[in-house]
């Protein structure tokens, strides 16, 4: 059972581009977060998705940053024209259920660099 | 809104020496609380959770407490050695259902 997959891991990008960082849950998990953590500082909920759905999006800058769960294929949080201030790791973690007592686990990040 | 506070920021011990890692929180509310290791440049492992309802848990040389009414739990790790280096993190679940991280603690064992 292979884990929380993200990719890229690394995504280099000019600014007024556009990121695309994928995220494909645990298999049976239909619940996704996403969290960034910008260098030296904790990391910071972002969205929460479930399969079509987006669940809490308190977390999400209100500009440029979007986030989808469709029914098939990953996740996907979409950047649009970059900034040297999105420079940052992007963690996806999945859970099986809408349970608060469930334990998130988290893939490996992927670490945007905005030149 | 729930706030996570770790203490040290930063700890460095001689290998085989018991330490302990302290978060807080200030929203006692939570469902549950994790505990997180991070490696430089990688991704985070689990290390424990512990529900509401417990006061710890145990993996091999860890052992993880909680107390919902002071808002603190403590990461103890017995024996430590050199490969328990790395940044640790607690993070606690309130009602919206994400995670609320701590800065973490970012632990040297020295050879």
């Amino acid at each position: 059972n292979a884990g929380v997959m993200q990719n890229p891991r690394h995504l280099v990008r000019r600014r007024g581009q556009e990121a695309r960082l994928r995220c494909s849950p645990m298999k049976g998990h239909s619940h996704v977060y996403w969290y960034r953590q910008l260098p030296e500082e904790g990391l910071k909920f972002m969205v929460y998705l479930q399969k079509e759905n987006i669940i809490d999006e308190s977390g999400m800058p209100k500009e440029r940053f979007s986030a989808e769960f469709p029914k098939e294929g990953p996740s996907i949080l979409r950047i649009q024209q970059v900034v040297r201030g999105d420079s940052a790791a992007y963690f996806c973690a999945s859970s099986p259920f809408r349970d608060r007592n469930n334990e998130q686990f988290f893939g490996p990040g992927t670490r945007l660099t905005v030149l | 809104k729930q706030e996570v506070t770790q203490i040290p920021a930063a700890l460095s011990v001689p290998e085989g020496e018991n330490l302990v890692l302290n978060c807080s929180f200030t929203d006692s509310a939570i469902y549950n609380l994790q505990w997180f290791r991070q490696d430089p440049g990688k991704g985070l492992t689990s290390l424990l959770l512990i529900q509401s309802s417990q006061r710890e848990q145990t993996s091999g040389r860890l052992n993880a407490s909680l107390d919902k009414s002071s808002g603190r739990s403590t990461l103890y790790i017995a024996a430590s050695q050199p490969g328990d280096s790395a940044t640790y993190l607690c993070a606690a679940v309130t009602g919206a259902n994400n995670l609320f991280f701590g800065t973490g603690t970012r632990l040297t064992v020295i050879p």
